[in-house]
């Protein structure tokens, strides 16, 4: 089974820090994701990655970037925590592309900005 | 916006009993995807249905798919408390490969 793993379910920051969500995967898989869900408005899609280095805005990527140096790894940063920001924030990967694949989803770090 | 959107909003059944969600979406579609996500946790993929099928099955669980309607519905038989769950459409669109694009979500209560 694939297994995606968040580094932190919870944590609490303070406005202006900057805070890295860390995410891994064990299954070699192409492409790495990172959503939030928020109460009312679903999941939606802040970066993904198709490749090593390589990454793509999804629909809300203001205020995030993303780094993936190695495969298995996909970091979202926040640059200067906003209380907006207070979230639950999804990683997930997949082997190919989404016509094909589907997602594996990590459990989540749910994230308070105070 | 968004692209799916389930009905109804939250269900509430007896152990036992089955529970028929529905998902309708706006513009064409590779496939569509239903995912469980229990409290607090991450989304479990369920079933992929491409645009090409207009029915599947996995267990307990059945899918069918209405493209001239754009709409999708998910049927869990013999309902058991561990459904106790949301569950999500997720619609992958001709633009993007890379893309999902979630539907709001049913929340399902299965009473023992």
């Amino acid at each position: 089974d694939v297994k995606v793993t968040q580094s932190s379910r919870y944590l609490v920051k303070r406005t202006g820090e900057k805070v890295f969500l860390e995410c891994v995967q064990d299954m070699d898989h192409e492409n790495m994701f990172w959503y939030r869900q928020d109460p009312g408005l679903g999941l939606r899609l802040i970066y993904f990655s198709y490749d090593v280095k390589m990454k793509e805005k999804g629909d809300i990527p203001e205020g995030y970037s993303v780094s993936r140096e190695k495969k298995e790894r996909f970091s979202l940063i926040l640059e200067s925590a906003s209380t907006n920001q207070t979230s639950m924030y999804l990683c997930a990967s997949s082997l190919g592309a989404l016509i094909d694949s589907p997602l594996h989803f990590g459990n989540g770090t749910r994230l308070t900005v105070t | 916006s968004q692209q799916g959107e389930e009905d109804p909003q939250a269900l509430s059944i007896q152990e036992g009993e089955n529970a028929t969600m529905n998902c309708s979406y706006k513009t064409s579609i590779n496939n569509l995807q239903w995912y469980r996500q229990n409290s607090g946790r991450g989304l479990v993929h369920l079933i992929l249905i491409r645009s090409n099928e207009r029915e599947k099955h996995s267990g307990r669980l059945r899918v069918t798919l209405d493209t001239s309607k754009k709409s999708s519905s998910l049927l869990i038989t013999a309902s058991r408390a561990a459904d106790t769950a949301s569950y999500f459409c997720a619609t992958a669109t001709m633009d993007s490969s890379y893309k999902l694009i979630f539907g709001s979500g049913t929340r399902l209560l299965v009473r023992p």
